[in-house]
């Protein structure tokens, strides 16, 4: 199955601290991605990393891939109000036309 | 910034009525996509398009769907003939090149069947 699995389902924290997300995935994969979405809305592309890479930094944002364990982190930095929101990974095996989403991590940062 | 755009923002229709939802993708994209969001539940996919033809689609996207690009910037999903169970959040997206890129999703189209 292409279906990453996100773990926590749920996390609160303080606004300023740091928030880790993982996704666990069971196939070889080309890429994996991350998306946010604020509450019925659409989905927001955060981050692509490719299967060639471990590390990969945008902003506040930070993922890594460990392909030997088929999993990746999204790590977000000083966290605000508006990073509330929930979070998916999406891994992309080679030739799929398609994203395949899991349950996500709902975050929720306390002010 | 450019952005994929989706009409109606909401659409109620009766049980067993045809709706078109109509998103407009990217303009350099060539690859597009629908999924749906049923209320409190994950995203599905339901089929992706390129070069004028389907090239994936889901076991949910059965023959009371279709997708077309009329013209060279508009992509519909239509659904025949509606049914409850069909009410949920409807969301477009685009990729320049496909599952290699990110995609990019449009606001999405709330249909209520009633």
């Amino acid at each position: 199955s292409q279906q990453g699995e996100e773990d926590p389902q749920a996390l609160s924290i303080q606004e300023g601290e740091n928030a880790t997300m993982n996704c666990s995935y069971k196939t070889s994969i080309n890429n994996l991605q991350w998306y946010r979405q604020n509450s019925g809305r659409g989905l927001v592309h955060l981050i692509l990393i490719r299967s060639n890479e471990r590390e990969k930094h945008s902003g506040r944002l930070r993922v890594t891939l460990d392909t030997s364990k088929k999993s990746s982190s999204l790590l977000i930095t000083a966290s605000r109000a508006a990073d509330t929101a929930s979070y998916f990974c999406a891994p992309v095996i080679q030739g799929a036309q398609k994203l395949v989403f899991g349950q996500g991590t709902r975050l929720t940062i306390n002010p | 910034e450019p952005e994929v755009t989706q009409t109606p923002s909401h659409q109620v229709t009766q049980m067993g009525q045809e709706v078109i939802l109509r998103c407009v993708p990217i303009s350099n994209h060539l690859y597009f996509y629908w999924y749906r969001q049923i209320l409190g539940q994950k995203v599905e996919f339901l089929v992706s398009f390129y070069n004028n033809e389907i090239s994936e689609k889901s076991e949910i996207f059965d023959d009371q769907f279709s997708v077309e690009r009329p013209d060279g910037s508009n992509f519909t999903l239509k659904i025949r003939s509606t049914k409850l169970e069909d009410s949920a959040m409807y969301f477009c997206a685009s990729s320049e090149q496909g599952s290699s890129y990110e995609q990019y999703f449009g606001p999405g189209t709330r249909l209520t069947v009633t």
